[in-house]
């Protein structure tokens, strides 16, 4: 599978922007990149996915470089609510590899 | 988005018991489940894979006499934890994709079930 790089931990202060980096260099054709987020004691939810271009929802932006090697999860202006775990997930098309391989992800801290 | 409930939300039982765990996609079919494990402050780690009508695919180093998988519909997948020890102590976490839905590449996941074996 391939493998996604992310920071352990940022931190960002209510209602600015946050930037949260991933770095999947061997990331292959086919692989959509997924993010999900787990807030406290909670399952996972997901936020947004992409292949090639840049991706906007009611939830945030995902950005993707040109090459794909790397993409940026945006919350354009982060909440107390925002506070949690977001993993970064490279996902085949088809077949078992649906399945879902966490990393460790970012654990984002929102400052009041 | 569709919905996924899991019961119980929290479980304690004594080391030797069986506990079953359920996983309800609760306004869609999901003809695929699946079940992960989450220790204090790591990961989720994939256990298997549930298919509706058939054999469970199961992870590598997951035991599967351990942890018995049951899809017997299209809206529910069972865990067992059988013969359940300390070590088996953990938040256990469901989730589902709604193929007939427009949110087909999603996994929606269920609240989890907190395990703790005295």
């Amino acid at each position: 599978d391939a493998k996604t790089t992310q920071p352990n931990s940022m931190e960002s202060n209510e209602e600015e922007p946050v930037h949260l980096p991933c770095n999947h260099s061997t990331i292959s054709g086919t692989d959509y990149i997924h993010w999900y987020r787990q807030l406290p004691s909670q399952g996972p939810e997901y936020v947004i996915h992409g292949l090639t271009s840049n991706v906007n929802n009611r939830m945030a932006s995902l950005a993707i470089a040109e090459d794909r090697k790397s993409s940026t999860l945006i919350l354009h202006r982060a909440t107390l609510r925002d506070a949690a775990v977001y993993y970064c997930i490279l996902m085949g098309r088809g077949g078992s590899n649906y399945k879902l391989t966490f990393g460790k992800g970012t654990l984002l801290t929102v400052n009041p | 988005g569709a919905v996924v409930s899991q019961h119980p939300s929290w479980v304690i039982c004594k080391s030797g018991t069986s506990v079953k765990i359920e996983c309800r996609s609760l306004d869609f079919q999901a003809t695929t489940m699946f079940w992960y494990r989450q220790f204090p402050k790591q990961s989720l780690m994939l256990m298997a894979t549930s298919n509706e009508g058939s054999k469970a695919t199961y992870e590598q180093g997951v035991e599967k006499d351990k942890f018995l998988i049951n899809h017997a519909s299209l809206t529910l997948s069972t865990l067992t934890v059988t013969s359940a020890h300390p070590e088996d102590s953990s938040f256990y976490i469901c989730s589902a994709r709604d193929l007939g839905g427009s949110s087909y590449n999603e996994q929606f996941f269920g609240p989890g079930t907190r395990l703790t074996v005295l």
